[in-house]
């Protein structure tokens, strides 16, 4: 049984480009949430997606956007990237609530 | 903007000693949750301690709960050198279908043989 799946596991990236990372949830799970975790810092909520859907949000401008696919995957895209956006970004999913798998999250260096 | 808190910041420890984490939260939840991550990379789900409980065991974690001061407390007895890792606590503020977890900025743990 699969856990959750991102790639890329690295990439870099120069400032003002745009990216896109994606996520395979565990089989069975339908909601997918997206962290990012600065050096040294503990993760922080980006948003959640449910049935393609974005259901909640954190404090995480517009340049930061994502999608859900009917087969429950998701991709998140960072516009016009800054060297602050540099993170491991980490995908988690679930189903109903309570209990996450997160992957082993992609490593972005923005130069 | 994270609600948590933890402590200590960082932790180093003899093998076989016994490693006690703290974790301060700001907010009502639902469940509390701790996160073991080695060298930056996934976070591996550890325990998961509801509002309503108290204490919870799993294999040599302890985790403890308490919502009246709004801390939790992880225990690893008999430390080995495989635990050295950061732990994060997490908490779930769920709301209105809406699932979203808190983490803290975490605890650096080192084993020393």
């Amino acid at each position: 049984d699969a856990g959750v799946t991102q790639s890329p596991t690295h990439l870099i990236k120069t400032r003002g480009q745009q990216v896109t990372l994606r996520c395979s949830p565990k089989s069975g799970h339908d909601t997918v949430s997206w962290y990012q975790q600065a050096l040294g810092q503990g993760p922080q909520f980006i948003f959640q997606y449910y049935e393609e859907e974005e259901r909640q949000r954190g404090n995480f401008p517009d340049r930061f956007s994502g999608h859900q696919f009917p087969n429950y995957s998701s991709e998140l895209n960072v516009n016009a990237l800054l060297l602050g956006d540099s993170a491991l970004y980490l995908c988690a999913s679930s189903f109903y609530t309570g209990h996450y798998t997160f992957g082993s999250g992609t490593r972005l260096t923005v130069v | 903007s994270q609600q948590g808190e933890e402590d200590p910041q960082a932790l180093s420890i003899q093998e076989g000693e016994n490693a006690t984490m703290n974790c301060s939260y700001k907010t009502s939840i639902n469940n509390l949750q701790w996160y073991r991550q080695n060298s930056g990379r996934g976070l591996v789900h550890l325990i998961l301690i509801r509002s309503n409980e108290r204490e919870k065991h799993s294999g040599r974690l302890r985790v403890t709960l308490d919502t009246s001061k709004k801390s939790s407390s992880l225990l690893i007895t008999a430390s080995r050198a495989a635990d050295t890792a950061s732990y994060f606590c997490a908490t779930d503020q769920s709301s209105q279908g809406a699932q979203k977890l808190v983490f803290g900025q975490g605890t650096r743990l080192t084993i020393n043989p």
